[in-house]
């Protein structure tokens, strides 16, 4: 297993602006995944992180609006950038560990635009 | 369109009752997994199922892959509120390294 640390936990935020939402993991970790989260909905993933490569990002979202930084094998860095409301959501960041895709997940950022 | 379909998406019991969650697809599976979320918390891992017809149980909770690894239910025996949660399964293709695939989730709430 991996232990995961994201912050921040929560914030709230005017419309127009960035967040950075940093994930620390206690191990090396080749991957680490980037999910949005409506509350009491399920995960979408919105990129993969590779250290000394660009993210992979899924159909829908780009790195204009979600620029990833992977800088070494124990952190990654999502922005959310020129925020609206829609952009309210809980973001995750997780890792997978093992000979099997488990999943690791940090404990979330709920953000709210305002 | 959603790879796994998870019912029932909402499901809210008294204590002591049974049930059982189910995560289909058309899509066949190298492994699959079910997680539990409470507020304000990421998914933790329940368990992993990996081999057709396999059953696995965790105290209370019963997991079984269907013997094509296309489908997965969860069986909760005896509900208590601590059951209380978002279960969620979710499955690899094998194809794309780490690349899981959620269900919607079911949002189950035990009353005493």
């Amino acid at each position: 297993s991996a232990v995961i640390s994201q912050k921040p936990s929560r914030d709230i935020c005017q419309r127009g602006t960035s967040l950075t939402i940093q994930c620390q993991v206690d191990s090396q970790v080749t991957m680490m995944f980037w999910y949005r989260q409506q509350p009491g909905q399920s995960l979408t993933l919105i990129a993969t992180a590779n250290q000394g490569s660009e993210a992979t990002y899924e159909s829908g979202f780009v790195i204009d609006k979600f620029p990833i930084s992977r800088p070494n094998l124990t952190f990654s860095t999502l922005t959310v950038s020129n925020m609206s409301p829609e952009d309210s959501s809980i973001y995750l960041c997780s890792v997978e560990s093992g000979l099997l895709p488990e999943a690791f997940f940090g404990q979330g950022t709920r953000l709210t635009v305002v | 369109t959603q790879l796994l379909e998870q019912s029932p998406q909402f499901l809210s019991i008294q204590e002591g009752e049974n049930l059982t969650v189910y995560c289909n697809s058309s899509s066949v599976f190298s492994s699959l997994q079910w997680y539990r979320q409470e507020p304000g918390e990421g998914p933790v891992l329940l368990v992993t199922v990996v081999t057709g017809g396999e059953v696995k149980k965790l105290k209370r909770l019963t997991f079984q892959f269907g013997d094509a690894r296309k489908d997965s239910s969860l069986h909760i025996t005896a509900a208590q509120p601590g059951d209380t949660g978002l279960y969620l399964c979710a499955a690899d293709r094998g194809s794309t390294l780490g690349r899981l695939y959620f269900g919607r989730g079911t949002q189950l709430t035990v009353w005493p």
